[in-house]
């Protein structure tokens, strides 16, 4: 019966070094996104993936991120070279099918130094 | 482009009185519709969704939410409140041509006792 799984749950990094987040869907999903949640901003959509494709990334940055969901183990939010920016809550979350509704992880902490 | 607005930033309640949280929605058609709940420092759990049907949805932990065409609404309501209650609530929408949430900026509830 497990949730969405998230790891680490907290992060902290430097300036210029790299962040992985990782993600494991609910039993039984294929579809995974990335959600990013900063205090002035609220939640917005990074990325929508399916096994080994992305779907939509309307709402990634153009550089330094990156993500995937391979054919076997978790899907996972790439950051390189972060910056302070980029301190925030990420979360992840599945869904069964488009268009479903979807179930989140507890999230990562990003802390940049 | 689709949007979602919760006009309250803020609200209190007494435990035991009853709760509205408001939400309205701008898009052309009808959208899939959700409320999510979060507390401190956690994931977003999923509360109740609306897709299709009839339009008085009941969700987990006693909520309720009506979805109006007419008034692009889809407010959420609990007729007594409890303490545990106290959390942060999101409104959020998927439309017919895309898999991502767009989400509220979120409801702050505080529950006296």
């Amino acid at each position: 019966n497990a949730g969405v799984m998230q790891n680490p749950r907290h992060l902290v990094r430097r300036r210029g070094q790299e962040a992985r987040l990782r993600c494991s869907p609910m039993k039984g999903h294929s579809h995974v996104y990335w959600y990013r949640q900063l205090p002035e901003e609220g939640l917005k959509f990074m990325v929508y993936l399916q096994k080994e494709n992305i779907i939509d990334e309307s709402g990634m940055p153009k550089e330094r991120f990156s993500a995937e969901f391979p054919k076997e183990g978790p899907s996972i939010l790439r950051i390189q070279q972060v910056v302070r920016g980029d301190s925030a809550a990420y979360f992840c979350a599945s869904s069964q099918g488009e268009r479903a509704a979807q179930y989140f992880g507890p999230g990562t902490r990003l802390l940049v130094l | 482009a689709q949007s979602v607005t919760q006009p309250d930033i803020h609200i209190t309640v007494s435990e035991g009185a009853s709760l509205e949280l408001r939400c309205n929605y701008s898009y052309g058609a009808t959208p899939y519709l959700f409320w999510y709940v979060q507390s401190p420092g956690q994931g977003l759990q999923l509360l109740l969704k609306y897709f299709s049907g009839d339009t008085l949805v009941q969700g987990i932990k006693g909520f309720e939410a009506e979805f109006k065409r007419s008034q692009s609404s889809f407010n959420l309501r609990k007729p007594s409140v409890h303490w545990s209650d106290a959390a942060e609530y999101f409104c959020a929408l998927i439309t017919g041509t895309a898999s991502k949430l767009t989400f509220g900026t979120g409801t702050r509830l505080q529950v006296t006792l």
